[in-house]
């Protein structure tokens, strides 16, 4: 199993619609997850952390599910800028400072 | 907070040649890392160096590779020999302390 999956896309929505992404990650001793966006042959940004109670950022709304190595993001409304590849990160194992592991990413394109 | 800057944005080189990658200015971090992306593929780790000392590397990072932080603020990955396999875009990143890594926008290797 892959350390972190995700459904490659691409995901090609409207403007205004609303666009749900999920990942799993195999490593049960992961404690720090985040999402980052990445624009093509440009440098991971990110977009935002992901913790246990759930967090929202404007139009995007992040979720996770240690129970089931399940994280989720959300984007509300979504605008022709959201049009990126978002890409599932999460830390190797539950120590400081530990490399952060990569999915491939899910590309989303909003289209007017 | 300074971003991380890189230089050169795009180099060429030979197969065969030596090339230094170089990460600048370095802020008061003590976590960096060298990420590389082969084009369509995931960002992958490379390693990490911490206090001046590699923390932890990859099974990608070989003898062929390595790191230095030659005056204490510039961050370097040099490849020995570089392969055709080696065209990637190279990230380097600082560790935010459980706020993720923020990423040099990253220097685009293309070994002809």
């Amino acid at each position: 199993r892959k350390e972190v999956e995700q459904d490659p896309g691409p995901f090609n929505v409207p403007e205004g619609a609303t666009v749900a992404f999920n990942c799993t990650y195999s490593n049960s001793a992961s404690q720090s997850f985040f999402w980052y966006r990445q624009d093509c042959r440009k440098e991971p940004k990110l977009l935002m952390s992901v913790y246990s109670s759930g967090n929202e950022d404007g139009r995007f709304t992040a979720q996770l599910n240690r129970a089931s190595q399940y994280i989720s993001l959300l984007i509300r409304d979504s605008k022709l800028s959201d049009s990126a590849t978002y890409l599932c990160v999460v830390n190797r194992r539950n120590s400081g400072n530990t490399p952060l592991v990569f999915g491939k990413g899910t590309r989303l394109s909003v289209i007017a | 907070e300074p971003e991380v800057t890189q230089t050169p944005s795009h180099q060429v080189t030979q197969m065969g040649q030596e090339v230094i990658l170089r990460c600048v200015p370095i802020s008061n971090h003590l976590y960096f890392y060298w990420y590389r992306q082969i084009l369509g593929q995931k960002v992958e780790f490379l390693v990490s160096f911490y206090n001046n000392e590699i923390s932890e590397k990859s099974e990608i990072f070989d003898d062929q590779f390595s790191v230095e932080r030659p005056d204490g603020s510039n961050f370097t990955l040099k490849i020995r020999s570089t392969k055709l396999e080696d065209s990637a875009m190279y990230f380097c990143a600082r560790d935010n302390n459980n706020y993720g890594y923020t990423f040099g926008s990253g220097t685009r290797l293309t070994v002809v």
